[in-house]
Formats: C-alpha cells, sequence, structure tokens
C-alpha cells in the first residue's frame, strides 16, 4: 500500500471549511485514497472514500488532484464535534487491511 | 445491530496475569481484524479473520497474543503474561468481504501495572 504524509495539526474556525491535505505520490492505480477520523477515546469512523473522481457525502468531500498524487479532505462547516484526528489511507479495494499513519489533528475553535 | 461492539472498555491488570477481550462485529460482516493503538499513533494492525480462518498475523502479534474466531462470528483476543509494553487501546473492526468501510468499536483500553 502507498504512503501517505499529512500535517501532524490544523486549526480551523467553527462554521469555515476544513481543507485536510493529504500526498500520497506512490499511489498506484488500483489503490483508493480513504479517509477516517478519530475522535477522542473512540475508534477511527469511516467518512469516504475515492479513486480519480471526486466525491460528496453528507460528512464530507473528497478532491483528488488529476494525477492523483495528492487529495484534500473538505468539511465544508466545521463544527466542534469535528476536532478529531483525521487519517488518509491509500490502499486497494479490496484491501486485506487498512495501514494507518499517525494523521492529522484537526482542532476546532469557537 | 448497531455496530462493532467489545467487552470489556478497560481493563487493569498486573504484570504477568492473562487477559482476553472480546469483540461482537456487525453480524453480516464476514471480516473481522484486530489493532493497537499507543498514544499519539495511529491503529496498528494484528491480525484479521475472514469467517472463522485467520488470514493474517502482523510481526506485531507475539507469541503470547492469540485470536480466534469461533464459528465466525464473535472475536477473542488473548494476552498471556502480560508486559507493561501492552499497555494500550486495542480496536476491533469487521468490513464485509468485498469493498471498503471498516465499522471500528470502541475499542478496550488496557493497563498493565
Amino acid at each position: 500500500d502507498a504512503k501517505t504524509t499529512q500535517p501532524p495539526s490544523m486549526d480551523c474556525a467553527e462554521g469555515r471549511a476544513a481543507n485536510l491535505p493529504c500526498n500520497h505520490s506512490t499511489i498506484s492505480g488500483n489503490e483508493y485514497v480513504y479517509w477516517y477520523r478519530q475522535i477522542h477515546s473512540q475508534g477511527p469512523q469511516y467518512i469516504i472514500h475515492g479513486l480519480k473522481n471526486n466525491e460528496t457525502n453528507e460528512m464530507a468531500s473528497l478532491i483528488i488532484t488529476e494525477d492523483r498524487k495528492s487529495s484534500t479532505l473538505i468539511l465544508p462547516h466545521a463544527t466542534l464535534r469535528d476536532t478529531a484526528v483525521y487519517y488518509c489511507i491509500a490502499g486497494s479495494y479490496n484491501t486485506d487491511k487498512l495501514i494507518f499513519g499517525t494523521g492529522t489533528r484537526l482542532q476546532v475553535f469557537p | 445491530d448497531t455496530g462493532v461492539s467489545q467487552d470489556p472498555r478497560h481493563k487493569i491488570t498486573k504484570r504477568g496475569q492473562n487477559v482476553t477481550f472480546r469483540c461482537d462485529p456487525i453480524s453480516e460482516h464476514n471480516r473481522l481484524y484486530w489493532y493497537r493503538q499507543t498514544l499519539g499513533q495511529g491503529p496498528e494492525f494484528l491480525t484479521y479473520f475472514q469467517n472463522e480462518a485467520q488470514l493474517e498475523k502482523s510481526r506485531l502479534l507475539s507469541d503470547r497474543f492469540s485470536a480466534e474466531r469461533p464459528k465466525g462470528s464473535f472475536s477473542t483476543l488473548e494476552i498471556q503474561r502480560t508486559e507493561q509494553g501492552d499497555s494500550a487501546m486495542y480496536l476491533c473492526a469487521s468490513s464485509p468481504s468485498h469493498g471498503y468501510g471498516y465499522t471500528f468499536g470502541s475499542g478496550t483500553r488496557l493497563t498493565v501495572v
């Protein structure tokens, strides 16, 4: 599975969009980009995934660059409850396991 | 079925004791995973099952660790002769056989004193 690189921490004002970047320059053609988040003392929660097209669901949007070497998770209107560690993971669709890095700690402030 | 359940939520044990954790996955999920997470780190893969078959074990899973999933339903993770370095959050997740979207439990926090 391709390695991903994320900034260790970010801040965002409540109500503003949170844009979380992820680099995955060695991603292969059949590998998806998955995003999970982990709120303190809970297990990780699936957010969204994509291959090459931009994706949107009720939680977030995922923008993947045309060369697929990087992506951005967008939380359009961040709330205090979005404070969490966000993990970007590259893996095949039917991957046997997900390999987590250290993620980005997003702090949403009032 | 409301998700993945793990029991207990917290466990404090003395060094050298054995501990066992239980995970009840989402009933229609064939795959079950165990991860370990220490402070400030992302979850680390330990092992996974497809139904009752244990298909992969990480090198992190020493001989003191054993996992089972009898009948392909719930799973147990046992740690024998616990050491202080075993203190961590142990997470269980399940997923369908094909596709994405693991569902994680809330974890069992183990403290070895």
